[in-house]
């Protein structure tokens, strides 16, 4: 079967740094998305990644590891609004999207 | 970034009525347009995968006959529930995808917050 591995909850500090990882079993991949959604809100999108490693957007990093099916959002300078949950999102080889169930960023002050 | 605007954003009704929720790309044209809903705290389950001028690829497990898709235009789809019950309550989110590629990104609306008394 598929499948997307995300932690259900992460804590962190304002200001700091976090790493929110995430792992699939997809049958075959066309590329990697994270989006960002507040409570009771719509996604809205992060990034992309459909080759190998780092991209960086302003305080917001994605990586992939497409030989380790992995990839981890890093999130710089952590602000209070960057309290949401996460979304990884695989497009498998039907170029289907299947969802990781999301991680709840938590930031304290 | 590309625009996709949801309508309406909350809407209550009676059981047994039909509610219709506009999905539309405000400032590019949408070959393929997804629907998803969840429920809180929940992912996003895909309910259909609409495009233009042909009939919706539906999920397993999705009624077609009370989710109905039309996506009539380049920049508009619709999803209508049909006789809709207190279960069918939930968010309804669509998505819009950028360009001709299957790996163009993909831009949501709002979403709709459906309530069914």
């Amino acid at each position: 079967g598929q499948n997307i591995d995300q932690p259900t909850e992460m804590t962190a500090t304002e200001g700091a740094i976090v790493q929110i990882n995430c792992t699939y079993q997809t049958s075959g991949f066309n590329g990697l998305f994270w989006y960002q959604q507040h409570a009771g809100e719509a996604p809205t999108f992060l990034s992309y990644n459909v080759l190998d490693g780092l991209e960086e957007k302003g305080r917001f990093s994605s990586f992939l590891s497409r030989s380790k099916g992995y990839s981890y959002l890093l999130l710089k300078e952590l602000q209070m609004k960057d309290s949401a949950s996460y979304l990884c999102a695989v497009v498998d080889s039907n170029y289907q999207l299947i969802w990781g169930a999301g991680t709840k960023l938590i930031i304290k002050p | 970034g590309a625009v996709v605007s949801q309508h309406p954003s909350r809407v209550i009704c009676k059981s047994g009525t039909s509610v219709k929720i506009e999905c539309r790309s405000l400032d590019f044209q949408a070959t393929t347009m997804f629907w998803y809903r969840q429920f809180p705290k929940q992912s996003l389950m895909l309910m259909a995968t609409s495009n233009e001028g042909s009939k919706a690829t539906y999920e397993q497990g999705v009624e077609k006959d009370k989710f109905l898709i039309n996506h009539a235009s380049l920049t508009l789809s619709t999803l209508t529930v049909t006789s809709a019950h207190p279960e069918d309550s939930s968010f309804y989110i669509c998505s819009a995808r950028v360009g001709d590629s299957d790996t163009g990104e993909l831009f949501f609306g709002e979403g709709s917050r459906l309530t069914v008394l």
